[in-house]
């Protein structure tokens, strides 16, 4: 099983739409959690971090499972602009500090 | 521009040659980390700093790979004897240990192709 799992897609959805994307990881000893979002040939931007109490930024909201082992992001009212790849990340908690990507998930936002 | 840069943006080798990038993270960063990227797949973790100090290497970083941050501020990676598999994009992000966020900012990466 890979450290962390995400369905690459692609979601299509039209204009308005709410949109989930789910993250998988495999250890639980993990502790920093983040999304990341990346344009076509561009690099990973920063969208939000992921709190263990939930956290929302405008449309975007994200939240941890840790009994279940997963994050998620929701994307509210979906826009043109969202059409992007969201990265998940996940940290492992003390010593080793390597962040771990997860494959992407492929959002197309259609008119 | 205060952002993470990298340089060059674009390089094409010969397989068996020699490549060096350079990444320059956020200045009041002090921990800088190098990735690598192909289509259809999310970053590799290869290495990453703290200051001058190499604190960890994926297993996928061969004897071929070599990174280094003399000074704590810019940093280094050489690939020697190029192969073909080695065509990626290569990011470097940087970020700070001192706020407890671990949030890390990328450059715009350096796309190597191994002819």
């Amino acid at each position: 099983r890979k450290e962390v799992e995400q369905d690459p897609g692609p979601f299509n959805v039209p204009e308005g739409a709410t949109v989930a994307f789910n993250c998988t990881y495999s250890n639980s000893a993990s502790q920093s959690f983040f999304w990341y979002r990346q344009d076509c040939r561009k690099e990973p931007k920063l969208l939000m971090s992921v709190y263990s109490s939930g956290n929302e930024d405008g449309r975007f909201t994200a939240q941890l499972n840790r009994a279940s082992q997963y994050i998620s992001l929701l994307i509210r009212d979906s826009k043109l602009s969202d059409s992007a790849t969201y990265l998940c990340v996940v940290i492992l908690s003390g010593g080793s500090y390597i962040p771990t990507f997860g494959r992407g998930t492929s959002l197309i936002v259609h008119p | 521009d205060t952002g993470v840069s990298q340089d060059p943006r674009h390089k094409i080798t010969k397989r068996g040659q020699n490549v060096t990038f350079r990444c320059d993270p956020i200045s009041e960063h002090n921990r800088l980390y190098w990735y690598r990227q192909t289509l259809g797949q999310g970053p590799e973790f290869l290495t990453y700093f703290q200051n001058e100090a190499q604190l960890e290497k994926s297993r996928l970083l061969s004897d071929r790979f070599s990174a280094e941050r003399p000074k704590g501020s810019f940093s280094t990676l050489e690939i020697q004897r190029t192969e073909q598999g080695d065509s990626a994009m290569y990011l470097c992000a940087s970020s700070s240990s001192g706020d407890g966020s671990y949030e890390q900012y990328f450059g715009p990466g350096t796309r190597l192709t191994v002819t």
